[in-house]
């Protein structure tokens, strides 16, 4: 199974500002997703990432807002633009590896 | 669109008692069908899964799901609940994209 470390763990950052959000994965995978776990909700799909093209993103999520970068088999970047209090969430990277899905740890953001 | 309906918000059990939590899913075709536990301050982390064949399906940490067909349901069991299975548990479908649509989640709190 895929094991996969996400930095920083957690952050308290200033409105306006941007965080990038990094993803190690220990194998080599096509495929990573980015997913935002709102406050008390469940996890929704912000882009899938693929290495060497650009990353697509779900309804509700754009490239200037959340520009990832992929630039190889192992690792991705998810950056949180210009950000505001409402993108107070954990952010969680994942993999698909054997038609199953293996979730990071998590980064926990407050946007005060 | 698949789409999976969580309908308890939050369960409340007793340590030792058993424990089902339930799980609708809407897919068009044959499921493949996830549980998931996240304890605080964790990622996710897969119980079991659901893909074909027998449809009782053993997991780790005790857990076991059903799948039925004729309602859409996947619902997860545990015969006695143990204080540390107090967390947050999420029931997924996919397709062929693999690609999972997750649940609101299940908060789990259990008493001594």
């Amino acid at each position: 199974s895929a094991v996969i470390s996400q930095k920083p763990s957690r952050d308290i950052c200033q409105r306006g500002t941007s965080l990038t959000i990094q993803c190690q994965v220990d194998s080599q995978v096509t495929m990573m997703f980015w997913y935002r776990q709102q406050p008390g909700q469940s996890l929704t799909l912000i882009a899938t990432a693929n290495q060497g093209s650009e990353a697509t993103y779900e309804s509700g999520f754009v490239i200037d807002k959340f520009p990832i970068s992929r630039p190889n088999l192992t690792f991705s970047t998810l950056t949180v633009s210009n950000m505001s209090p409402e993108d107070s969430s954990i952010y969680l990277c994942s993999v698909v590896e054997g038609a199953e899905q293996y979730f990071g740890p998590g980064t926990r953001l407050t946007v005060t | 669109a698949q789409s999976v309906t969580q309908p308890d918000i939050h369960i409340t059990v007793s340590e030792g008692a058993s424990l089902e939590l339930r799980c609708n899913y809407s897919y068009g075709a044959t499921p493949y069908l996830f549980w998931y536990v996240q304890s605080p301050g964790q990622g996710l982390q897969l119980l079991l899964k659901y893909f074909s064949g027998d449809t009782l399906v053993q997991g780790i940490k005790g857990f076991e799901a059903e799948f039925k067909r004729s309602q859409s349901s996947f619902n997860l069991r545990k015969p006695s609940v143990h204080w540390s299975d107090a967390a947050e548990y999420f029931c997924a479908v996919s397709g062929g994209s693999y690609i999972p649509t997750f649940g609101r989640g299940t908060s789990l709190i259990v008493h001594p």
